[in-house]
């Protein structure tokens, strides 16, 4: 079936720090890939997406690149800040009718001044 | 602006006591889901909607009900909530031509209590 992994939080940072946050997936067939984030008492927005291997996502600073060879969508950004601590979710959409997306459990990024 | 709105935001119910939490969308959007988020297991889709008066169960339906009688609206209906629906809930939303490029539209979010 189809999933999402990524690495397991809370991840502390202090300001300037560079960010990884890995996220390695198992679908069948071409998903879309993307970075929701959850900012403390809100619901979730995109943050980033790519639909086709080879393909980066970026916004905001955040960058992630679709590689179908290793299956994964990792998320980085060069100098977090402190508006940066929030909860990160990858996601893929497996299929063309968008009902089917699937997440993985998050990652809380904590940044200190 | 284009948005997903739930309500209520808040709400702490005793065990038994059915209720509604409402989602609405203004973007006209085919498809309609709800997740439920708890901690450790991220989000759980409990009912989506391809349209109206089409509805199928996510991976998480038992103790759920929804219907869609028009597209913009999308009711999550818990006829007897039990203290394991407690947890926080989104409405999502998006369209078959913009899901692979844009994703969902998701609400602020219902964080429900059952006592």
């Amino acid at each position: 079936g189809n999933s999402v992994t990524q690495m397991e939080g809370p991840v502390t940072l202090s300001e300037e720090a560079f960010l990884t946050i890995n996220c390695t997936y198992t679908a069948t067939g071409y998903p879309s890939l993307f970075w929701y984030v959850q900012y403390p008492g809100e619901g979730l927005q995109l943050l980033l997406k790519a639909t086709k291997a080879d393909d980066k996502g970026s916004n905001k600073g955040f960058e992630a690149t679709y590689r179908k060879e290793t299956t994964s969508f990792h998320l980085e950004k060069g100098s977090v800040q402190v508006s940066d601590s929030a909860v990160y979710f990858c996601a893929l959409n497996p299929d063309n009718y968008g009902q089917n997306f699937v997440f993985g459990p998050g990652t809380r990024l904590s940044v200190l001044p | 602006e284009a948005q997903v709105t739930q309500n209520p935001r808040y709400l702490i119910t005793v065990t038994g006591k059915k209720l509604t939490v409402t989602c609405s969308q203004n973007m006209n959007h085919e498809y309609m889901s709800w997740y439920r988020q708890d901690p450790g297991l991220g989000l759980r889709q409990i009912y989506y909607s391809m349209n109206v008066e089409v509805t199928d169960k996510g991976d998480v339906p038992e103790g759920y009900k929804v219907s869609r009688k028009e597209k913009r609206n999308f009711p999550l209906i818990l006829e007897s909530p039990s203290p394991n629906q407690t947890s926080l809930y989104f409405c999502a939303s998006s369209s078959p031509s913009r899901s692979r490029a844009y994703g969902y539209t998701f609400g602020s979010g219902t964080r429900l209590t059952v006592v």
